[in-house]
């Protein structure tokens, strides 16, 4: 079993539909984070969580440390939101993440 | 600036080639991190600097070099590689180089070992 799940591995959405993006981790943490990875390779840091939920402009991430659970939310998909959507958690290695193996997300017009 | 710079973006090589690829960062961060991105994966971590020493090699082959020439540089020298090699090379920077800090990644450079 993999240290960080991701689950679904492939969303397509419809324009304007409300995405939930979900991470499951094993071990302790210090740290959750919520990557972003467009095609052609840069990656963007969405959020960074230890508790409670962040919100930045159309994106909410939660994180439940007692259930070892995070999910990001997408309001109003666009389809310029289509990218990889990596969690990555650190905390029992130093400054070492363990990565999720992402999720496809496709946003239709 | 909260930008991390890499160049080249794309490089094509033979595998009897030297190359370096090079990483800028103008933010103050004292970690410099080196991952290695096969498609359809997550990043894999290969290198870590921290206040320019490596603390971290991955069991990192020896035909991958990196070096740390100041606070605001990273490179990785490639020599000998191996098609297997092939894949996108991450930069990415933080503060200090805790788990618990933000990330900054650099475009890639998409290398090629023929």
């Amino acid at each position: 079993k993999n240290e960080v799940e991701q689950s679904p591995q492939n969303l397509t959405a419809q324009e304007g539909e409300f995405i939930t993006i979900n991470c499951s981790y094993s071990v302790g943490i210090s740290a959750l984070h919520w990557l972003q990875q467009h095609p052609g390779g840069g990656i963007v840091s969405l959020f960074m969580l230890s508790s409670g939920k962040k919100k930045h402009g159309r994106l909410i991430a939660t994180i439940n440390i007692q259930e070892k659970h995070s999910s990001l939310h997408i309001t109003a998909s666009h389809p310029r939101d289509s990218a990889v959507y990596i969690c990555a958690v650190g905390g029992e290695y130093g400054n070492k993440l363990v990565f999720g193996a992402g999720t496809i997300l496709r946003v239709k017009s | 600036d909260t930008e991390v710079t890499q160049t080249p973006k794309h490089l094509v090589m033979g595998m009897t080639n030297k190359k370096s690829l090079k990483c800028e960062q103008h933010m103050g961060h004292r970690a410099m991190y080196w991952y290695k991105q096969k498609a359809k994966k997550p990043p894999e971590l290969m290198f870590v600097y921290s206040y320019e020493k490596l603390s971290i090699n991955e069991s990192v082959p020896s035909r991958f070099s990196p070096e740390c020439p100041n606070s605001s540089l990273l490179n990785l020298h490639l020599h000998a590689l191996q098609p297997e090699d092939s894949a996108l090379y991450l930069c990415a920077s933080s503060q200090v180089g805790t788990s618990n800090e933000k990330l900054f990644f650099g475009s890639g450079t998409q290398l090629s070992v023929l």
